[in-house]
């Protein structure tokens, strides 16, 4: 199976733009999250995107916003960019497996630079 | 919610001997703990993990321990090589809301 998949992989805006990330699920999770990882501050969480209904959202300001497509496929907005948004952005797909737990795998990511 | 916390941040070993990372959870209710392994420039890679009705789990040269009382887990790597020198985040579960520790960078000294 391909593994998850992430557009753009890097990406440069100025401050007060906007951008739009993409990504696509390993076939058959019906389950998104999305992460931001920067160096001081590890693996955020942003939100979790399920059946496309958003399942959890994690502590980040409502300029960070998301959705989740009928094929499973997602993407995340950030508006009115700032320097602090720059980071790493990942995307994990996550499969219930026995017990209940959900395993997750992680896309490449996408580098966003805000300058 | 959940806190997790990882020790050490950074960790570096002599080739050929172990390495342990250490983490605590506060919630109780988190039943699945993974760790990922994240390579410069990649992206984190799940290499163990282990659920809550599990004491221990071995793959070949990495193990992990829970102990559900204390609410700590730990990753120990055996025979450590070069090409064990990475980050190791671990993240404690429940449902699908994942809470990831800070992370520890592992060098490995040829």
């Amino acid at each position: 199976k391909a593994g998850v998949t992430q557009t753009p992989r890097y990406l440069i805006k100025t401050r007060g733009q906007q951008v739009t990330l993409s990504c696509s699920p390993i076939s058959g999770h019906r389950s998104v999250s999305w992460y931001q990882q920067t160096p001081g501050q590890g693996l955020q969480f942003l939100f979790e995107y399920f059946s496309e209904t958003q399942r959890n959202k994690g502590n980040f300001p409502g300029r960070f916003s998301g959705r989740q497509f009928s094929n499973s496929r997602s993407e995340m907005n950030v508006s009115t960019l700032e320097l602090g948004d720059s980071a790493l952005y990942l995307c994990a797909s996550s499969l219930v497996v026995a017990g209940g737990a959900y395993e997750q795998y992680f896309g490449p990511g996408t580098r966003l630079t805000v300058t | 919610g959940e806190n997790v916390e990882q020790h050490p941040s950074t960790l570096s070993v002599q080739e050929g001997d172990s390495a342990v990372i250490k983490c605590t959870y506060s919630d109780s209710a988190s039943n699945y703990f993974p760790w990922y392994k994240q390579e410069l420039g990649k992206r984190p890679q799940l290499i163990i993990d282990i659920r809550s009705n599990v004491g221990e789990k071995k793959d070949q040269r990495i193990a992990v321990t829970l102990n559900k009382t204390a609410k700590h887990f730990s990753l120990h790597i055996t025979e450590t090589q070069p090409e064990d020198s990475a980050v190791y985040f671990c993240a404690a579960s429940s449902g699908n809301q994942f809470y990831f520790g800070t992370g520890t960078s592992l060098t490995v000294i040829p």
